[in-house]
């Protein structure tokens, strides 16, 4: 398995501007996590979807964020529009998630807002 | 790669030494533990993990430590070798979904 496949890698844009940023989760994996990690904060869980239903968005910052999960391998997280303060690495992790068990990470898109 | 943090606290080890990290965790209820290694420019990974019911669960080269009445969980490295540099991060597990990482902990090998 090729594991969690994040895109793009890096993604530098202009404040003001719409980002997309996509994620690919372990087949079979049934919860997908969004988290954001920056110096300050660390890892910060935004959203988390079981079965491709957003349960719990209470870490989405604000109305600029949204994320979706049109199906069991495919999710984006999308900010419309871009603050300078979003910048920060964005991770998506998957899990089985029957029983607890560890989190599967990307390796992230670091996002460099202007 | 992408720094995780300036202001993690630092664990400076001579290389072929033992490493020891610690952590307190938050939620008594918390019954599922987990170390990941955070390499620079890459997700975290899983290392080792214990549930509520060890105290102690031996990997390769790795060991973890449960205690669960002062709430602290250690993960110790033996024969710490310079691919081990990274930032170690513990995890505790309330749920499946009730996921609460500790700030992380930056290992650093001395030649």
């Amino acid at each position: 398995d090729a594991g969690v496949i994040q895109s793009p890698r890096h993604e530098v844009t202009e404040m003001g501007q719409e980002v997309t940023l996509r994620c690919k989760p372990i087949s079979g994996h049934d919860y997908l996590f969004w988290y954001r990690q920056t110096m300050m904060r660390g890892l910060e869980l935004l959203i988390y979807f079981n079965n491709n239903v957003p349960i719990d968005d209470s870490g989405m910052p604000e109305d600029r964020f949204s994320a979706k999960m049109p199906n069991a391998s495919f999710s984006t997280l999308k900010i419309q529009p871009s603050e300078p303060r979003d910048s920060a690495v964005y991770f998506c992790a998957s899990s089985p998630g029957q029983v607890k068990s560890p989190l599967h990470f990307g390796n992230g898109t670091r996002l460099t807002v202007t | 790669g992408e720094s995780v943090g300036l202001h993690l606290p630092t664990l400076s080890v001579q290389e072929g030494d033992n490493s020891i990290i610690n952590c307190a965790y938050s939620n008594s209820a918390s019954d599922y533990f987990i170390w990941y290694k955070q390499e620079s420019g890459k997700g975290p990974q899983f290392i080792i993990d214990i549930r509520s019911n060890m105290d102690k669960r031996q990997g390769q080269r790795v060991t973890v430590l449960l205690n669960k009445t002062v709430k602290h969980l250690s993960l110790q490295i033996a024969a710490t070798q310079p691919g081990d540099s990274a930032v170690y991060f513990c995890a505790e597990h309330s749920s499946a979904s009730k996921i609460i990482f500790g700030s992380g902990t930056r290992l650093s090998i001395r030649p």
